[in-house]
């Protein structure tokens, strides 16, 4: 257990559906990290924060994906009208801030797209 | 896209003998990691080379780094079945982005 929780750890949708899914990271952590894998993958970077801004996102994030981080603590990650492709294992992840180091990975939501 | 590619995709061994995994990657680097991940879990940090490193341990596990040829190593020493995993190295590039890209993994089975 790294400290980083995420909810809920699996999630089963019909296509069209809207999706919400929520990281608490470890708590002094202001740095904090989505990423999408899909079967046989490794994790692909989606988006991160620094404290409550939004400051980098991958092309990879459509416009049905959205992510917040309201107060700089937990972040959720929203997906819209759901797809097929959508299906992967979505992990959030947390870090202190100092320049590129050691991210501390949650166990991660399993969405499943019907 | 993939930054890292590991090598071999899946390794088979038993318990007692020492495992090693490889990655090649292909722009300039910061620093690179290594992460283990069981069978649809979360990710679990091992260890962190930076670029101006050639050699790091940390335990059982020993991780090389080769700048001038863009690749890596990880070797696990005396193999337990518990270290049955998925292993991924993760690049962080030297632009100051937070981000890492990973690879797609070596599937590692240690049996008994």
């Amino acid at each position: 257990d790294t400290g980083v929780s995420q909810n809920p750890r699996h999630k089963i949708t019909k296509r069209g559906q809207n999706v919400t899914f929520r990281c608490d990271p470890i708590s002094e952590h202001n740095r904090l990290y989505w990423y999408r894998q899909t079967l046989g993958q490794g994790p692909e970077f989606l988006t991160y924060f620094q404290n409550e801004a939004q400051l980098e996102k991958s092309r990879l994030l459509s416009d049905r994906f959205s992510a917040e981080r309201p107060k700089g603590s937990f972040s959720t990650l929203e997906i819209q009208r759901t797809e097929q492709g959508d299906s992967a294992m979505y992990l959030c992840a947390s870090s202190l801030g100092r320049f590129q180091e050691t991210q501390y990975f949650g166990p991660g939501t399993r969405l499943l797209v019907l | 896209s993939q930054q890292g590619e590991e090598d071999p995709q899946a390794l088979s061994i038993q318990e007692g003998e020492n495992a090693t995994m490889n990655c090649s990657y292909k722009t300039s680097i910061n620093n690179l990691q290594w992460y283990r991940q069981n069978s649809g879990r979360g990710l679990v940090h091992l260890i962190l080379i930076r670029s101006n490193e050639r050699e790091k341990h940390s335990g059982r596990l020993r991780v090389t780094l080769d700048t001038s040829k863009k690749s890596s190593s990880l070797l696990i020493t005396a193999s337990r079945a518990a270290d049955t995993a998925s292993y991924f190295c993760a690049t962080a590039l030297p632009s100051g982005y937070s981000t890492l890209t990973f690879g797609k993994g070596t599937m590692l089975l240690v049996s008994p």
